[in-house]
């Protein structure tokens, strides 16, 4: 597996309160993505860096924001958790180029009640 | 806006035998295709990337094609293991700043003994 892993594994909370996901990588590659995955959806880009303190958004970045203040760390962040935010979160990692494999962590599931 | 599409949703097949999944894109500007797996529980891992000017590339028993005048791309599994049994994810890329993909559904394989 590529070294990347995601904090915490699993994670139940109630609506309303912040929720951060942290993602870890040893991997020094430049670009880290934050995606959700839902039944009926494939994976969807949330939030995505280029470097440090670089971020943007995806195409579901409402509800959501990230931090990148070292190469190996990228965090996200629910700001008010709501229960359509209940989903599988994956982190992934590559160094950017077209055809470079992106790499995905083990993913963190979160339910909000 | 970009999508793709994959075929059918699932399947299931007996042990030993062939199959082949479908996806059907509209991504524009094209750069590549790919193909992951997806196990349960588990992040999507890369099997094969293709770039417009590739028509086919293996891996193991995977062997994917891409027809980019018609859009549409497939992935062969060849004498099926247990093991197979996953999600399979067609996954298109866009010229476009950040490397964005586009993540099709999903097939999900059974495969039975």
């Amino acid at each position: 597996d590529a070294g990347i892993t995601q904090s915490p594994r699993h994670k139940v909370t109630e609506t309303g309160t912040p929720v951060t996901l942290r993602c870890h990588q040893t991997e020094n590659h430049r670009y880290m993505y934050w995606y959700r995955q839902d039944p009926g959806h494939g994976l969807r880009l949330i939030h995505y860096s280029y470097g440090v303190k670089d971020t943007d958004k995806g195409e579901v970045s409402d509800g959501y924001s990230v931090s990148r203040s070292k190469t190996e760390d990228f965090l996200l962040t629910l700001e008010s958790a709501t229960s359509s935010q209940t989903s599988v979160y994956f982190c992934a990692i590559d160094s950017g180029g077209d055809t470079d494999t992106q790499y995905f962590g083990p993913g963190t599931r979160l339910t909000v009640l | 806006k970009n999508q793709v599409e994959q075929s059918p949703q699932s399947l299931i097949i007996l042990e030993g035998k062939n199959c082949t999944l479908q996806c059907n894109y509209t991504v524009s500007p094209f750069s590549n295709l790919r193909w992951y797996k997806q196990d349960t529980g588990r992040g999507p891992v890369s099997l094969t990337i293709m770039t417009f000017s590739e028509n086919t590339k293996s891996n193991g028993r995977y062997t994917a094609t891409l027809d980019a005048d018609t859009k549409q791309s497939s992935l062969h599994i060849t004498a099926s293991q247990l093991s197979d049994s996953a999600s399979y994810i067609c996954v298109v890329s866009a010229k476009a700043a950040g490397n964005k993909l586009t993540f099709g559904g999903g097939t999900r394989v059974l495969v039975k003994p």
